[in-house]
């Protein structure tokens, strides 16, 4: 595609519930990037997919949360059994390499 | 331990004014560095990204420096005008991993 494209943009969920949000990086993108964004702060890493490597995995804050990428395309970040303190923008990220890094416009979380 | 600092925080200048955005790292083994603009509510728009081997980049009233011996980069905005209001943020690549800084929340005034 021409960018990267997540949805939902916005879930409203209640706490304990699952949720899945999806990322379509750009097309040949070999790299591809979950943060998480809370209010007013700054971007928190949560994992990494490079071609058919292992993801890096590291920056997930709980067995909670668990990504895949399927085909080295779409990515769906899920996240099981709410809770409030997941609310937040998550931003999905792709690159071809080390080349420049084009992020989507975001999935808002709320966590009621 | 890479770690990135961008000062000021906040900068509120009149339109029309050139400014200057500093992003500093403390490692200078870095692939590339790129900066960012982030709107209220939006996700990150890339500016200009510069390879470790490279000075400078330009892109219209933008152009960013880089200094690996010193560990900086500054991004230069001319002529400023209220669209430039945002965030800016700026990420050191060290291999597949970025590392931010906080960022600088520009305003400028009509």
């Amino acid at each position: 595609g021409a960018g990267v494209s997540q949805s939902p943009s916005n879930k409203v969920t209640e706490k304990g519930k699952d949720v899945e949000l999806r990322c379509d990086p750009i097309s040949g993108h070999t790299a591809l990037y979950w943060y998480r964004q809370s209010l007013g702060q700054g971007l928190e890493f949560l994992i990494y997919f490079q071609g058919n490597s292992a993801p890096d995995k590291s920056g997930l804050p709980s067995d909670r949360f668990s990504a895949e990428r399927t085909g080295g395309s779409v990515s769906t970040l899920t996240i099981q059994r709410t809770q409030q303190e997941d609310s937040a923008v998550y931003l999905c990220a792709s690159s071809l390499d080390l080349h420049p890094l084009f992020f989507g416009e975001g999935s808002r979380l709320t966590v009621l | 331990k890479q770690e990135v600092t961008q000062i000021p925080a906040a900068l509120s200048v009149p339109e029309g004014e050139n400014l200057v955005l500093n992003c500093s790292f403390t490692d200078s083994a870095i692939y590339n560095l790129q900066w960012f603009r982030q709107d209220p509510g939006k996700g990150l728009t890339s500016l200009l990204l510069i390879q470790s081997s490279q000075r400078e980049q330009t892109s219209g009233r933008l152009n960013a420096s880089l200094d690996k011996s010193s560990g900086r980069s500054t991004l230069y905005i001319a002529a400023s005008q209220p669209g430039d209001s945002a965030t800016y943020l700026c990420a050191v690549r060290g291999n597949y991993q970025l590392i931010w800084g906080a960022g600088t929340k520009l305003i400028i005034k009509p």
